[in-house]
C-alpha cells in the first residue's frame, strides 16, 4: 500500500533560521509528491508539488525535491517567517487516487 | 484559481440532532469530491469518496449510514452527520478534484469544526 512518514513536530524555530521537514514515502506506482500547508483553523492548501523523479517543486521560498533512490521529499526554507507557522502535510498520489498523507508536522516560528 | 466552498465553517448541535455540511467546487467541475475526518494532534483521515451521480464510497471502518454523503451535481457534495453524538465532534474537511485537469492536486475547502453537545 501507499504510506507518507513525516517528522514528528512540533518543529520550533527562530525567525530567520533554515527549515528542513523531512518526508519519505513507500507506493505501489509511480505516485505524484505534494506539500499542503494548514493554517490555524482553515482547510488545506497547496505549497508545491513535483509529479517525477528528481523534480524540484518550489513555492513561497519553500522547496522540496523528489528523490526516488531515497524515496524522500524532504520540504526546506532558508529563511523562515512569523507567517509560516502552520501544520505542514506531505502527502502522494498515484494516478487518480485520492492522497495518502503524512500526519503532519507542527512548525512554530518565533519573532 | 480553483477554489472549493465549505459551509458551515463552524457548527454547534445537541446530541441526537443531525447536521449537513456542504461542499461546492466555484469554479470548476468536479466528478470526485473526498470527505476528510481531522483528528486531534493534526492526522487526517479519508472518510468517503463522493462520485457525481453514484453511491459514495467509503473507507473501511466508516458508517455509511451515519456519515450520509450525496453528491447531486458536478458542483457541489453534502455530508450528514446523522444522529450526531459527542464524540462525532471534528474537524471535517472537504476536497475535490478538478474534472478538467485530470492528476492535478485537489483543491481543499476551509473545513467545517463541528461540536456536539
Amino acid at each position: 500500500g501507499n504510506s507518507v512518514t513525516q517528522m514528528e513536530g512540533p518543529v520550533t524555530l527562530s525567525e530567520e533560521a533554515f527549515l528542513t521537514i523531512n518526508c519519505t514515502y513507500t507506493a505501489t506506482g509511480y505516485p505524484s509528491l505534494f506539500w499542503y500547508v494548514q493554517y490555524p483553523g482553515e482547510g488545506l492548501q497547496l505549497l508545491l508539488k513535483a509529479t517525477k523523479a528528481d523534480d524540484k517543486g518550489s513555492n513561497k521560498g519553500f522547496e522540496a525535491t523528489y528523490r526516488k533512490e531515497t524515496t524522500s521529499f524532504h520540504l526546506e526554507k532558508g529563511s523562515v517567517q512569523v507567517s509560516d507557522s502552520a501544520v505542514y502535510f506531505c502527502a502522494l498520489s498515484v494516478g487518480y487516487s485520492t492522497l495518502t498523507f503524512g500526519k503532519g508536522t507542527m512548525l512554530l516560528v518565533s519573532p | 484559481g480553483a477554489v472549493v466552498s465549505q459551509h458551515p465553517s463552524w457548527v454547534i448541535c445537541k446530541s441526537g440532532t443531525s447536521v449537513k455540511i456542504e461542499c461546492r467546487s466555484l469554479d470548476f467541475q468536479a466528478t470526485t469530491m473526498f470527505w476528510y475526518r481531522q483528528f486531534p494532534k493534526q492526522s487526517l483521515m479519508l472518510m468517503a469518496t463522493s462520485n457525481e451521480g453514484s453511491k459514495a464510497t467509503y473507507e473501511q471502518g466508516v458508517e455509511k449510514d451515519k456519515f450520509l454523503i450525496n453528491h447531486a451535481s458536478l458542483t457541489l457534495s453534502t455530508l450528514t452527520v446523522t444522529s450526531a453524538h459527542p464524540e462525532d465532534s471534528s474537524f471535517y474537511i472537504c476536497s475535490a478534484r478538478d474534472r478538467a485537469r485530470g492528476v492535478d492536486p485537489l483543491h481543499f475547502g476551509n473545513g467545517t469544526r463541528l461540536t456536539v453537545t
